[in-house]
């Protein structure tokens, strides 16, 4: 099946300091690519959906300032946590949507744990 | 209340078990997929489906357009069947933007 990749897979940073996430469909093109968010314990929550070639789509809520999203190329999503904090600590979760027949399947990164100390 | 409702929340099995986890959402879909999230956090999709029954392995995906509602079965669980299995619908409309909405989620753990 369709593969995706995200690095780094676990990053601690300084508060303050900017993190780059990347996503990466690795055998497939990926016209559109999602950003989620995941609390201990809580459900995905999509903070945005990013078309190659086109700003990015923030949820309601989601400052669009502090998490900057590219995504230049039709295999490669970044995601950049800006003067990051405590509490943007979390789990992040990309996904890209590939052809599947007639339809789009989303296929999962495996996911970057973010510490802010 | 939540778009799409799991349950239960927590399941606690003996290996060999047969398991339901239930879901039920209350808007218009065009699919609806079942995941799996294993305790290390990486998502692996295990089915999306928008209408009748679908089979891997020992899993078992229905759905009911009419009721809103999907299942997963595990037949003969196992162990490494321990994760979390999250059920998520996607909206209507045709395209690659479409979301996903998730629900929180059933743990389940198979004890040997």
């Amino acid at each position: 099946g369709a593969v995706v990749s995200q690095h780094p897979s676990r990053v601690i940073c300084k508060s303050g300091t900017s993190v780059k996430i990347e996503c990466r469909s690795l055998d497939f093109q990926a016209t559109t690519m999602f950003w989620y968010r995941q609390f201990p314990k809580q459900s995905l929550m999509l903070m945005a959906t990013s078309n190659e070639g086109s700003k990015a789509t923030y949820e309601q809520g989601v400052e669009k300032d502090k998490f900057l999203i590219n995504h230049a190329s039709l295999t490669l999503s970044t995601l950049t946590v800006t003067s990051a904090h405590p509490e943007d600590s979390s789990f992040y979760i990309c996904s890209a949507n590939g052809r599947q027949g007639p339809s789009y399947e989303q296929y999962f990164g495996p996911g970057t744990r973010l510490t802010v100390t | 209340k939540n778009e799409v409702e799991q349950s239960p929340q927590n399941l606690t099995a003996q290996e060999g078990e047969f398991i339901t986890i239930n879901c039920s959402y209350s808007v218009g879909i065009s699919a609806l997929h079942w995941l799996q999230q294993h305790p290390g956090g990486g998502i692996v999709s295990l089915f999306m489906l928008s209408s009748g029954k679908k089979k891997h392995g020992r899993l078992i995906a229905t759905i009911n357009i009419q009721e809103k509602h999907s299942s997963l079965h595990i037949t003969a669980s196992h162990p490494r069947d321990s994760a979390v299995y999250i059920c998520a619908v996607r909206s209507m409309g045709g395209g690659s933007n479409y979301k996903l909405t998730f629900g929180k989620g059933t743990l389940l753990t198979v004890n040997p």
